[in-house]
């Protein structure tokens, strides 16, 4: 199975922060690395598919970079809303496998 | 839109079997495939198995498998995932998501993109 491993595991952030989040994979997965955002008590939202493909309404104060093992989310301008725990997830092969997730905290 | 809206929660003894409904809408039924995942309280994502919503095919996570099954009816656009032998460490939300899919380089690649509203499932004695 594929191991995702994402850092840092909490992060402390001010309103306005440009944020990233690191997600490693144990081997290479080309570009099928997702992004998800979750708050608490609600279902995760998909953010990212492709490593730097927007899903349909996600605004482009986020992105997605990277390839083969090592990837990148940037969230600039944090808001509220932003707040949250993001997963990194790789789709390449079965089983999907999921980063240990980034709680995101207002500082 | 897309939507897919998920039985409610349930309570379940240890040995006993759940099953989960996710009733889509908003699009093709056929033309994408499903997958389950849950999230134990306070935990991360786990991947449970994918079911073609076109011809039935499943692939399971190995930990799941001979436990877990997972079906469509496509004449109500609803897929099913059941799991037997219930344990209290079964006990967690239960997602279904709808996969898309785009081609590259290195071939066909689904993705996760809407997601039900979640079922907990408890169990306990």
């Amino acid at each position: 199975d594929i191991q995702m491993t994402q850092s840092p595991s909490s992060l402390s952030a001010s309103v306005g922060d440009r944020v990233t989040i690191t997600c490693r994979a144990s081997q290479g997965i080309g570009n099928s690395l997702a992004w998800f955002q979750q708050k608490p008590g609600k279902a995760p939202k998909s953010l990212i598919y492709a490593t730097s493909n927007l899903q349909s309404g996600v605004p482009s104060k986020f992105s997605g970079s990277g390839s083969g093992t090592d990837f990148i989310l940037t969230i600039r301008s944090l808001q509220p809303e932003d707040f949250a725990t993001y997963y990194c997830q790789q789709y390449d092969s079965y089983p999907i496998t999921f980063g240990q997730g980034t709680r995101l905290e207002i500082k | 839109q897309v939507q897919l809206v998920q039985s409610g929660a349930e309570v379940k003894k240890p040995g006993a079997s759940v099953k989960v409904s996710c009733k889509a809408s908003g699009y093709i039924f056929t033309n994408s495939g499903i997958s389950w995942l849950r999230q134990a309280p306070g935990q991360g994502l786990e991947w449970m198995g994918w079911i073609s919503s076109y011809n039935g095919n499943t692939d399971y996570e190995h930990k799941f498998q001979g436990r877990v099954t997972m079906t469509t009816d496509t004449s109500t656009s609803t897929a099913y995932m059941e799991l037997r032998s219930l344990r209290s460490d079964d006990t967690a939300v239960y997602y279904c998501t709808r996969l898309n899919h785009y081609y590259d380089s290195s071939g066909y690649h689904e993705y996760f993109q809407q997601w039900g509203q979640g079922t907990l499932v408890t169990v306990s004695s």
